[in-house]
């Protein structure tokens, strides 16, 4: 069963707007929390962490949010920009030997 | 809802040894990928593969690398003669369509420690 989650398989902001992608989890023993960020034929490009300790993490424009309670994770982005139109994957860790990638949303920003 | 498994989950070997990474896709998926992630580094593309044979490769996936489908449902990497420098993190992916923007099902990884 999918332990991570990722519902909207794609997801179009105007530039300028905040983008909000959402990522869901099962196992409430995940201790961290990725996202990553992924341009075709390349892999995943490292953007951002939390820990499960903290519920919320930022670095430039962007945010990780981390409801424990809800085991919902998201990622702003604002003001977006069309240099980040690209599929972002959330990813679950477990004492970081096992990850748990979400099947990803492609976000576009329209200029 | 279905999902990528990848054995082992740990594999230590020695140093000029063959390993075998094994991933099962998700069983109506046709594209498949290997990526690896080197402790602290970025997660790197290494392989696509489609219909039997290699569709893209980087730079990294040299000759001591091969790919296999060897019975319709595994997708193994392995390594001929490994290096202190291919221990990584291994993922296995597969999707339903060919094209790296689309929906890509990771797999848990394999950590390949090189002895």
């Amino acid at each position: 069963d999918q332990q991570v989650k990722q519902n909207s398989p794609s997801l179009s902001v105007q530039e300028g707007r905040i983008s909000i992608l959402n990522c869901d989890y099962t196992n409430s023993m995940f201790d961290y929390f990725l996202w990553y960020k992924k341009y075709p034929a390349e892999g995943p490009t490292f953007l951002i962490s939390i820990s499960s300790i903290k519920d919320k993490n930022e670095d430039g424009r962007f945010t990780v949010f981390l409801n424990k309670s809800a085991k919902h994770l998201s990622l702003h982005i604002v003001p977006s920009q069309p240099g980040d139109s690209a599929v972002y994957f959330c990813a679950a860790s477990l004492t970081g030997n096992q990850f748990y990638f979400g099947t990803g949303t492609s976000l576009t920003v329209i200029p | 809802e279905p999902e990528v498994t990848q054995t082992p989950s740990h594999q230590v070997t020695q140093m000029g040894q063959e390993v075998i990474l094994r991933c099962v896709p998700i069983s109506n998926h046709l594209y498949f990928y290997w990526y690896r992630q080197i402790l602290g580094q970025k997660v790197e593309f290494l392989v696509s593969f489609y219909n039997n044979e290699i569709s893209e490769k980087s730079e990294i996936f040299d000759d001591q690398f091969s790919v296999e489908r060897p019975d319709g449902s595994n997708f193994t990497l392995k390594i001929r003669s490994t290096k202190l420098e291919d221990s990584a993190m291994y993922f296995c992916a597969s999707s339903g369509r060919d094209t790296f923007t689309d929906t890509q099902y990771f797999g848990p990884g394999t950590r390949l420690t090189v002895l």
